[in-house]
């Protein structure tokens, strides 16, 4: 069974104070690893796609990078805008070599940015 | 464009209701989903369509009824639900049922059943 786990649970950080999350995985084969930013009663706002080990993307203050068994979200002298729920979800290979369009989340990280 | 326009926003509705939830997207994806999230946890798939024909059914009981009249619309009908049903329901889309390709998330339908 495909499973993911975050941590921090909870994150607090001054503004301008560089941090990371971490998002360990158990997959039996690994298509895709995603990155999700929620704000509160808002749907999953896309951020990141990984397919491989070394892999690495960039979107404004966030850095995602992957190995074989975890990916980290770096955060950057981050904002208040920056505070949200970071999820991280991977999608697996199924039977046979196809893949599915399942995403199996991890519990998230719920990031707070001070001013 | 990344838009998954979904309707309504809220809903309140009895135990003996029938209702809709409706969801649509214009970005010309071939699979589509509804997923099912609790308060602080994490989305849970429910349904997956690929080309408009069910595709994964993650065991949600039948007072959930899916349909999806083509590749752009996707309706959730429910039936006589429970208290424990209330939750934010989500709809995303992708490229196609291939997988490896993103998820696009529509703002969610909250739902309280009374």
């Amino acid at each position: 069974e495909d499973q993911v786990t975050q941590s921090p649970e909870a994150l607090r950080l001054q503004e301008g104070e560089s941090s990371s999350l971490n998002c360990s995985y158990t997959v039996s084969g690994l298509r895709g690893l995603f990155w999700y930013r929620q704000d509160p009663g808002k749907g999953p706002e896309f951020l990141f796609t990984l397919y491989s080990a070394g892999e690495e993307k960039e979107k404004e203050r966030l850095k995602a990078t992957l190995t074989k068994k975890e990916s980290f979200l770096h955060i950057t002298a981050p904002k208040p805008e920056d505070s949200a729920t970071y999820l991280c979800a991977v999608q697996a290979f199924g039977a046979g070599g196809t893949s599915y369009g399942k995403l199996t989340f991890g519990q998230g990280t719920i990031l707070t940015v001070h001013p | 464009d990344t838009e998954v326009t979904q309707t309504p926003k809220h809903l309140v509705m009895g135990m003996t209701n029938k209702k809709s939830l409706k969801c649509e997207q214009h970005m010309g994806h071939r699979a589509m989903y509804w997923y099912k999230q609790k308060a602080k946890k994490p989305p849970e798939l429910m349904f997956v369509y690929s080309y408009e024909k069910l595709s994964i059914n993650e065991s949600v009981p039948s007072r959930f009824s899916p349909e999806c009249p083509n590749s752009s619309l996707l309706n959730l009908h429910l039936h006589a639900l429970q208290p424990e049903d209330s939750a934010l329901y989500l709809c995303a889309s992708s490229q196609g049922y291939g997988g490896g390709t993103e998820a696009f998330f529509g703002q969610g339908t909250r739902l309280t059943v009374v």
